[in-house]
């Protein structure tokens, strides 16, 4: 079982939508959460950390459920430039440990 | 800044041949990773680097592969024999601090081993 599993996707979805992203985690020890944007043949780039309480950066909204070891991620009024691949990571120590993606494509 | 440095962006090979995959962390970073991305298996950690000593080579996937880090300001992967399942986009990454939270990525080199 991979530490960190997400639905690959892709995710199709038309401008302005909500859409939202699922994401879970197998060690109950792991420290600290983010989510990562990953455009075609670029670089992971950090999107927002996720914290306990949920937290807000725009359109975006991440969510945090230790208990279920489960965290999400959701996109309000989506827009042509939110396609991409988003990953989760969690971090456990120094190391983060990627999730394999779910990749979102909006659409005019 | 001017971000992580990679070098070569793109690598083409025949097996068995040697590759090496440079990098240039951000100045003022102490920790320094090398993943490797592939579809069937995602970003992987291979290796990683606190004040140029070698910490976690865990993911390294055998002999062939080895990393070094001679200084706060380079180091390289290397693969010998290079084999075709080795082909992948490998990023170097480096941060600040224990947390590793704010990694930061270089832009990846591409190798494929023919």
């Amino acid at each position: 079982r991979k530490e960190v599993e997400q639905d690959p996707g892709p995710f199709n979805v038309p401008e302005g939508a909500t859409v939202a992203f699922n994401c879970t985690y197998s060690n109950s020890a792991s420290q600290s959460f983010f989510w990562y944007r990953q455009d075609c043949r670029k670089e992971p780039k950090l999107l927002m950390s996720v914290y306990s309480s949920g937290n807000e950066d725009g359109r975006f909204t991440a969510q945090l459920n230790r208990a279920s070891q489960y965290i999400s991620l959701l996109i309000r009024d989506s827009k042509l430039s939110d396609s991409a691949t988003y990953l989760c990571v969690v971090r456990e120590g120094n190391m983060l440990t990627f999730g394999g993606g779910t990749r979102l494509m909006v659409k005019p | 800044d001017a971000g992580v440095i990679q070098s070569p962006r793109h690598e083409v090979t025949e097996m068995g041949q040697e590759v090496t995959l440079r990098c240039k962390p951000i100045s003022g970073h102490d920790y320094l990773f090398w993943y490797r991305q592939t579809m069937m298996r995602g970003l992987e950690l291979l290796i990683y680097f606190n004040n140029n000593v070698p910490i976690d080579d865990s993911g390294m996937p055998e002999d062939r592969f080895s990393a070094k880090m001679p200084n706060a300001s380079f180091s390289t992967l290397k693969i010998q024999p290079s084999e075709p399942r080795d082909s992948a986009v490998y990023f170097c990454a480096s941060s600040f601090g224990p947390l590793a939270s704010y990694i930061r990525f270089g832009p990846g080199t591409r190798l494929t081993v023919t």
